[in-house]
């Protein structure tokens, strides 16, 4: 039982846009950063977004993040066959004095 | 360039103690606001973080694995080492280690599979 709740899986047909919600509380998502990463099979995670909305150098603007009191969404547009994968969101919770993740998305790109 | 990568057993056997380490470059655990933890995944399943060590040698531990967890840090090395006691075929999973900053793990290693089994 992961302490951020994503959906287990979402679609959308290339070229579309595709949000992923990450639902938390106040002692997560609420006061801290969030963070999403992109999991390609068979291969590690890599850091899509950082502190929100921010972009590691490299990662198109396609891919953006958002927050809103205890939730985060990542939104992918211009859907590529090449983003299927799995997606986390990461942030610290300030009552476990540990990082925490999501239990993944998985995107399928129709 | 960051990098790191993670060594180790990839089969231990249950109850035994398992060692990995995590040898990294293209920064210093000595500086300010850095640290590298580990995350676990087993096959098919989500993440899961351990331990983290950070470059003023403060160390965090997942609260339900604390008890089997010890992480340190040599930094003359660039090293971190995880230890893990008292194994068991539930903890088969693939384990990395990563770089943190803020509370974002900013680079990867490529993971190290272990399996657990007599």
């Amino acid at each position: 039982q992961s302490v951020l709740t994503q959906p287990p899986s979402v679609s959308a047909a290339p070229g579309q846009k595709v949000t992923i919600s990450c639902s938390g509380s106040s002692s997560n998502i609420g006061n801290n950063y969030v963070s999403w990463y992109q999991q390609l099979p068979g291969t590690a995670p890599k850091l899509l977004i950082y502190d929100n909305n921010k972009r590691p150098s490299g990662i198109p603007d396609r891919f953006s993040g958002s927050k809103s009191g205890t939730s985060a969404t990542l939104g992918i547009t211009g859907l590529q066959t090449g983003d299927e994968a799995d997606y986390y969101c990461g942030t610290w919770d300030s009552s476990l004095s540990a990082a925490v993740f999501g239990g993944g998305t998985q995107l399928t790109v129709l | 360039q960051i990098t790191l990568k993670e060594s180790g057993p990839t089969l231990v056997k249950p109850t035994q103690t398992l060692t990995l380490t995590c040898t990294f470059s293209g920064f210093s655990l000595s500086t300010s606001g850095v640290g590298v933890g580990w995350i676990r995944q087993p096959p098919g399943k989500a993440l899961e973080w351990l331990a983290l060590i950070y470059w003023d040698d403060d160390k965090r531990y997942s609260p339900s694995l604390k008890s089997r967890l010890t992480i340190t840090k040599d930094t003359s090395k660039n090293q971190v080492v995880l230890t893990m006691t008292n194994m068991d075929p539930v903890d088969t999973a693939t384990y990395y280690c990563a770089h943190i900053q803020s509370s974002s793990w900013y680079h990867w290693g490529q993971g190290t599979l272990v399996t657990v089994s007599s």
